[in-house]
């Protein structure tokens, strides 16, 4: 069975610059989470998705960040502008069902902002 | 809001070293508990998950017991391996709704020498 899908895998930007990220995630599972990791942190939940809606988007910097999920499969987030602050690495992950259920992480892409 | 906080690293032990890593949450519901891995260079991967009181659970040796009471969910392994090596995470999902996105710890980085 194949993973969690993303790309890219690095990313270098300057400030004020757009960026954009994609995951794929595992076949057949309809919840898609996209976390940011700040190095020294835990992960951070951005938004879930159920198939094509959104269930929680709560700690999404919604003047910045944007993500969609069309056809409830492969999900894209975005920030524009970006700031310093936002270098972390971004990770994707799906599962199967709701709660109990294990979440898969991709590898993440990790985002340098200059 | 939810919280976990997990002590802080690096640990470092001796192979065949008794393992504890001390992780405790703060959730407004009946959250389900779990412990992720880093491995070096790898993604995050479950280790292993609790979903009510009293339960235990375990994989590769490791164990951890979800207890109410104290607020704790404590990994531990009896004996530790070189391999063991990486970034331990202990996370709780408190699904409302259907959002059953994870709240991290900061994570351990566990180092085993030979």
């Amino acid at each position: 069975e194949a993973g969690v899908a993303q790309s890219p895998r690095y990313k270098i930007i300057e400030k004020r610059q757009s960026v954009a990220f994609w995951c794929n995630p595992i076949s057949g599972h309809a919840t898609l989470y996209w976390y940011q990791q700040i190095l020294g942190q835990g992960p951070k939940l951005l938004i879930q998705f159920q198939n094509n809606g959104v269930v929680d988007d709560s700690q999404l910097p919604k003047d910045r960040f944007s993500a969609e999920r069309l056809k409830g499969v492969d999900s894209t987030l975005k920030i524009q502008p970006a700031k310093l602050e936002d270098s972390a690495v971004y990770l994707c992950a799906s599962s199967s069902r709701g709660a109990y259920n294990e979440q898969f992480f991709g590898p993440g892409t990790r985002l340098t902002v200059l | 809001g939810d919280s976990v906080t997990q002590m802080e690293g690096p640990v470092t032990l001796s192979e065949e070293a008794f393992l504890t890593i001390n992780c405790t949450y703060t959730a407004t519901g009946y959250p389900s508990l779990f412990w992720y891995v880093q491995y070096p260079g790898e993604g995050l991967q479950l280790l292993l998950k609790a979903t009510k009181a009293d339960d235990k659970g375990s994989n590769k040796g490791f164990e951890a017991t979800y207890r109410k009471e104290t607020t704790s969910f404590h990994l531990e392994k009896g004996s530790v391996q070189v391999s063991d090596s990486a970034v331990y995470f202990c996370a709780l999902s408190d699904s409302g709704g259907g959002a059953d996105g994870l709240t991290f710890g900061k994570g351990t980085h566990l180092i085993i020498q030979p």
